[in-house]
């Protein structure tokens, strides 16, 4: 099926520092998601972005709804080793049921 | 607290034989989705369930793959005649109405075929 792509595919920082990383498709989205997954869970819905432009904060993150509805990013500031896991992005076209996945970002936070 | 439940948690199976996932939603959610995530890669959509119908049998990889749900509850994933490449985690997710509101996700049920 249609892919979204995820950059980077993995991420190495120390506590303390600032994340960033972003979603890609060729084709519009209506909505941008971003969820975390741990180990041996399944994923949880961060920030859910519905408008074109959107930029939303939850905490230290922050997510954008790019302008051309064909993009998305997820910033993360001040790191802390709890922020560990794999981010997806998702998007969800309009009157259709199911979501489009990103590969994932894995992030690793040094204590 | 009653959240998306799935069984098995692993499921060791061998080429050929057929397996049964189940997938227990949050109590009162009629849209309840499968997906598959295999290593590495992000979650592929299987189906989406509305009630006991399903209006989107879209993601199905074959006609391998077959699942139904009974009373707007729990559901069934059936997989027949595995193959090496249905190795995957198999998540099911549950929303209250319809898609536009958020999917909850179970912890997933890991298949490997040997």
């Amino acid at each position: 099926g249609q892919q979204l792509n995820q950059s980077p595919q993995s991420m190495f920082i120390q506590e303390g520092e600032d994340v960033s990383m972003n979603c890609t498709s060729s084709s519009i989205f209506n909505t941008w998601l971003w969820y975390k997954q741990e180990p041996g869970e399944g994923p949880v819905l961060l920030i859910a972005l519905y408008k074109a432009g959107e930029l939303t904060s939850n905490g230290r993150l922050t997510a954008q709804f790019g302008i051309t509805r064909k993009d998305s990013f997820l910033n993360i500031s001040a790191s802390i080793p709890s922020d560990v896991g794999i981010y997806f992005c998702a998007g969800r076209k309009f009157n259709n049921n199911d979501m489009r996945f990103g590969a994932g970002t894995r992030l690793t936070v040094k204590p | 607290g009653a959240g998306v439940s799935q069984s098995p948690s692993n499921k060791v199976t061998e080429k050929g034989k057929d397996v049964e996932l189940r997938c227990d939603p949050i109590s009162g959610h009629t849209a309840l989705y499968w997906y598959r995530q295999s290593l590495g890669q992000g979650l592929e959509f299987l189906i989406y369930f509305q009630g006991n119908s399903a209006p989107d049998k879209s993601g199905l990889p074959s006609d391998r793959f077959s699942a139904e749900r009974t009373g707007g509850s729990v559901s069934t994933l059936t997989i027949q005649r595995t193959q090496q490449e249905d190795s995957a985690v198999y998540l099911c997710a549950s929303s209250l109405v319809s898609s536009y509101n958020e999917q909850f996700f179970g912890p997933g049920t890991r298949l490997t075929v040997l």
